[in-house]
């Protein structure tokens, strides 16, 4: 069955500087999705990418971020410049569009510890 | 010092039992709900989904229950099992886009 992949699994980096993490999302879909979860805490909606441009972004991805579909199979977000409060699991998702609702679904996630 | 996060919601049943997870939605406008679980160290895995046109949707043993008049969703797992034990989430889908609004999760422990 085809799924999201991503990498790293784990990812530590000194405050202030930058990340990418990676992402494959499944072959046929056109949608992409970063989410992230904080420890303990819900999983919130950064980023929408759909036809190599950016579709909705939440209030949590300010200038700091970016995203990228760099080939034909992945799919990046960056941060430029860590901070502390960035540590947390990033989920990568993919939706296809022609299915009557988008289920999104999700890679296993990148654990990012920021120190 | 004072912990930062949230205190999920327990439910913990015996092998065998049904269990019924619930969610109160906050949008009246959303139109489409999913159930996610996520199991330690996973992402959210797809269970089920519901649109907003329906009040129950059955799979294979899960079914999912909407009363839109009260926003509410519930889980019901028939037979639960020891590979249950997750956190599950319902998450929302408010009509105005592809973003998706996860509810604080329920921790599902399954006693052998």
């Amino acid at each position: 069955e085809p799924e999201v992949t991503q990498t790293p699994s784990h990812q530590v980096t000194q405050m202030g500087q930058e990340v990418i993490l990676r992402c494959v999302p499944i072959s046929n879909h056109l949608y992409f999705y970063w989410y992230r979860q904080i420890l303990g805490q819900k999983v919130e909606f950064l980023v929408s990418f759909y036809n190599n441009e950016i579709s909705e972004k939440s209030e949590i991805f300010d200038d700091q971020f970016s995203v990228e579909r760099p080939d034909g199979s992945n799919f990046t977000l960056k941060i430029r410049s860590t901070k502390l409060e960035d540590s947390a699991m990033y989920f990568c998702a993919s939706s296809d569009p022609t299915e009557i609702q988008e289920t999104q679904y999700f890679g296993p996630g990148t654990r990012l510890l920021v120190l | 010092g004072e912990s930062v996060g949230l205190h999920l919601p327990t439910l913990s049943v015996q092998e065998g039992d049904n269990s019924i997870i619930n969610c109160a939605y906050s949008n009246s406008a959303s139109d489409y709900f999913i159930w996610y679980k996520q199991e330690s160290g996973k992402g959210p895995q797809f269970i089920i989904d519901i649109r907003s046109n329906m009040d129950k949707r059955q799979g294979q043993r899960v079914t999912v229950l909407l009363n839109k008049t009260v926003k509410h969703l519930s889980l019901q797992i028939a037979a639960t099992q020891p590979g249950d034990s997750a956190v599950y989430f319902c998450a929302e889908n408010r009509n105005t886009g592809n973003q998706f609004y996860f509810g604080t999760g329920t921790s599902l422990t399954v006693i052998p």
